[in-house]
């Protein structure tokens, strides 16, 4: 069993639905939860980041951590066709660690 | 915000020979750096990591004497592919970790290595 479970998609959602994406994961010593999304061929783009449990709203992104059920959410309103790419949930231990990464679910927003 | 730049970003090299990849902070020295490496429709994963001025710590299973990894200073990291074969074609990526601040893991855009 992956440390960190991710559904790999594809994900294809019509403009201006709300995109759900979440993660699971086995390791209770896990910290803090990042959100990163990816366009094909770049380097991973940091969306959101979480310590601990509980939600965080930045914009169009909320990020949810439920550590009681180790599974950790992101949800994106009124998605766009520029929203399109994989999104990767990612958790580290303590500040400064390395990160675990999920697989990566692909998203597609269809306008 | 703080940037990674790495180059190149993409790289074709004929097998047997070596090749070098940078990664640098550019506007925050960065004490940790992360490689990685990607396949297709894959996640990240972690080769090593490495901290200015010490040895990299490599994860299991990654040939340190392959992948060859130098942190000489706060703002550059080198990996160097050594005796490339065409099973090393990949994404490699790297990370830097701000020191003034734990949400600093930036990412490089990537280098797209094909060895021929």
């Amino acid at each position: 069993q992956k440390e960190v479970e991710q559904d790999p998609g594809p994900l294809s959602v019509p403009e201006g639905a709300i995109v759900s994406l979440n993660c699971t994961y086995s390791n209770s010593a896990f910290q803090y939860f990042m959100w990163y999304r990816q366009y094909s061929r770049k380097g991973p783009e940091l969306l959101m980041y979480t310590y601990s449990s509980g939600n965080k709203e930045d914009g169009r992104f909320t990020a949810q951590v439920d550590k009681s059920s180790k599974y950790i959410s992101l949800f994106i309103r009124d998605s766009q066709p520029s929203d399109s790419a994989t999104y990767l949930c990612a958790m580290s231990e303590a500040a400064g660690n390395k990160l675990t990464f999920g697989g990566g679910t692909r998203v597609l927003v269809k306008p | 915000g703080a940037v990674v730049s790495q180059h190149p970003s993409r790289v074709i090299c004929k097998s047997g020979t070596s090749v070098k990849i940078e990664c640098r902070s550019l506007d925050f020295q960065a004490t940790t750096m992360f490689w990685y490496r990607q396949f297709p429709k894959k996640s990240l994963m972690l080769m090593a990591t490495s901290n200015e001025g010490s040895k990299a710590t490599y994860e299991q299973g990654v040939e340190k004497d392959k992948f060859l990894i130098n942190h000489a200073s706060l703002t550059l990291s080198t990996l160097t592919v050594t005796s490339a074969h065409p099973e090393d074609s990949s994404f490699y990526i790297c990370s830097a970790s701000d020191s003034r601040s734990y949400y600093g893991y930036t990412f490089g855009s990537g280098t797209r290595l094909t060895v021929v």
